[in-house]
């Protein structure tokens, strides 16, 4: 079974901070596949990223993907108050498709 | 713009069955797989089932295959899923996402669109 790890479980951060989420794969992930979401009460689920570290069209670049193998990481580089919301990564790589439990951002 | 529609979640018995629906705009329905994709409350994301651009091939997590069946309408830029037998911990929103890729084969991929859900709740 692949398992995506996700920490922390809630991150308490003030506007203009700096985010970092990490996103951690019991096993390699192929070809670095792996995505991000930004969930909002409310608001479909959008991507962020994929590809580990390519941004979606129309995501602003204070959002950036990195890592390679088993471990990722979601960094936002200026925390603005919209970006309170959970956010889940996801590998495409390997089956079964499978995705982490997700990061609470509280500003 | 890239719209999802979902409708047809509701109260359900267990045991019970219900059909989902979700309506496509924006974008050329006929080219691209669709899934579904569950979210039980206070829990994270769980991939539900892939049907292909053309319905030719469909795959299903685990806990759904022999109880759930996804089907689309190309004509009517529609995806369901027929959900019978339905348990408890099948409760939870229920969201339709258009796969990234055109024409794509295996459901092994990433979601550019999703829609808002329809929650489903099966109770007693």
């Amino acid at each position: 079974e692949f398992v995506l790890t996700q920490s922390p479980d809630t991150l308490s951060l003030s506007p203009g901070e700096r985010a970092t989420l990490s996103c951690r794969a019991s096993q390699s992930v192929s070809y670095s596949y792996l995505a991000w979401y930004q969930l909002k009460p409310g608001q479909r689920p959008r991507l962020l990223i994929f590809s580990a570290s390519s941004r979606a069209a129309g995501i602003p670049d204070r959002f950036s993907g990195s890592g390679s193998g088993t471990d990722f990481a979601l960094t936002i580089s200026r925390l603005e108050p919209e970006d309170v919301a959970v956010y889940y990564c996801q590998q495409y790589g390997t089956s079964p498709l499978a995705f982490g439990g997700g990061t609470k951002i509280q500003i | 713009q890239v719209q999802l529609v979902e409708s047809g979640g509701g109260v359900v018995q267990p045991g019970g069955s219900l059909r989902l629906s979700c309506v496509a705009s924006g974008f050329t329905f006929s080219d691209y797989g669709m899934h579904w994709i569950r979210q039980a409350p206070g829990t994270g994301l769980e991939w539900v089932t892939f049907i292909r651009y053309d319905g030719s091939k469909k795959y299903y997590v685990d806990s759904a295959k022999g109880r759930f069946t996804i089907s689309r309408d190309n004509s009517e830029n529609t995806v369901f899923l027929q959900m019978d037998r339905l348990r408890i911990e099948d409760t939870g929103v229920y969201y339709c996402a258009k796969d990234v890729g055109r024409y794509t084969w295996d459901y092994l991929s990433w979601f550019d669109y999703w829609g808002h859900g329809t929650l489903v709740t099966v109770s007693s």
